[in-house]
């Protein structure tokens, strides 16, 4: 398997721009996790999504955030309009959640974005 | 609510020598628990899990175990290796939440020749 799959692994962008961060979970996974990593504030979840379902957005820093999972292979977190204090390492996450003793989640390899 | 303390870093240790990070744990019920392993410029890896009491969670050399009357989850390694050098974290999964992990802070562990 190919793991969960990010892209792109680095964005560079202006602030006020919009960014689009996008996920493929590893097939078979039907719960899917957004995370996102700074030095400051360590590994904060921001959303987790089953059966392509939003479940818990309580961690969406504010209304210029915003995530879909059209389809259980595929899922974007966007932002807009990009801030400075945006630039962290994004995270996407999967797993297969239901069964019994095997909520481990599977990290990509993650998005580094920074907003200039 | 849950929540995961682990020992503050960065740990700087020879090749060879031992490994122990510590963790603690407050969560409701009975948590699954869980080390990942973040090398540089890379996601998090899961390195090994324990999902009962006294259960020992193994993997490349590293050890947990599952220790419920002390609420912790250290790890260990007998012998650590340059590659090693990673950043360690520590979590569960609480039976209350079945799907959201919560971490600890991570441990910066750096190994020299």
């Amino acid at each position: 398997d190919a793991g969960v799959i990010q892209s792109p692994r680095h964005e560079v962008t202006e602030m006020g721009q919009e960014v689009t961060l996008r996920c493929k979970p590893i097939s078979g996974h039907n719960s899917l996790f957004w995370y996102r990593q700074t030095m400051m504030r360590g590994l904060e979840l921001l959303i987790y999504f089953n059966n392509n379902v939003p479940i818990d957005d309580s961690g969406m820093p504010e209304d210029r955030f915003s995530a879909k999972m059209p389809n259980a292979s595929f899922s974007t977190l966007k932002i807009q309009p990009s801030e400075p204090r945006d630039s962290a390492v994004y995270f996407c996450a999967s797993s297969f959640g239901e069964l019994a003793g095997s909520y481990e989640q599977y990290f990509g390899p993650g998005t580094r974005l920074t907003v200039t | 609510g849950d929540s995961v303390t682990q020992m503050e870093g960065p740990v700087t240790l020879s090749e060879e020598a031992f490994l122990t990070i510590n963790c603690t744990y407050t969560a409701t019920g009975y948590p699954s628990l869980f080390w990942y392993v973040q090398y540089p410029g890379e996601g998090l890896q899961l390195l090994l899990k324990a999902t009962k009491a006294d259960d020992k969670g193994s993997n490349k050399g590293f050890e947990a175990t599952y220790r419920k009357e002390t609420t912790s989850f250290h790890l260990e390694k007998g012998s650590v290796q340059v590659s090693d050098s990673a950043v360690y974290f520590c979590a569960l999964i609480s039976s209350g939440s079945a799907r959201q992990l919560t971490f600890g802070s991570g441990t910066q562990l750096t190994v020299l020749p």
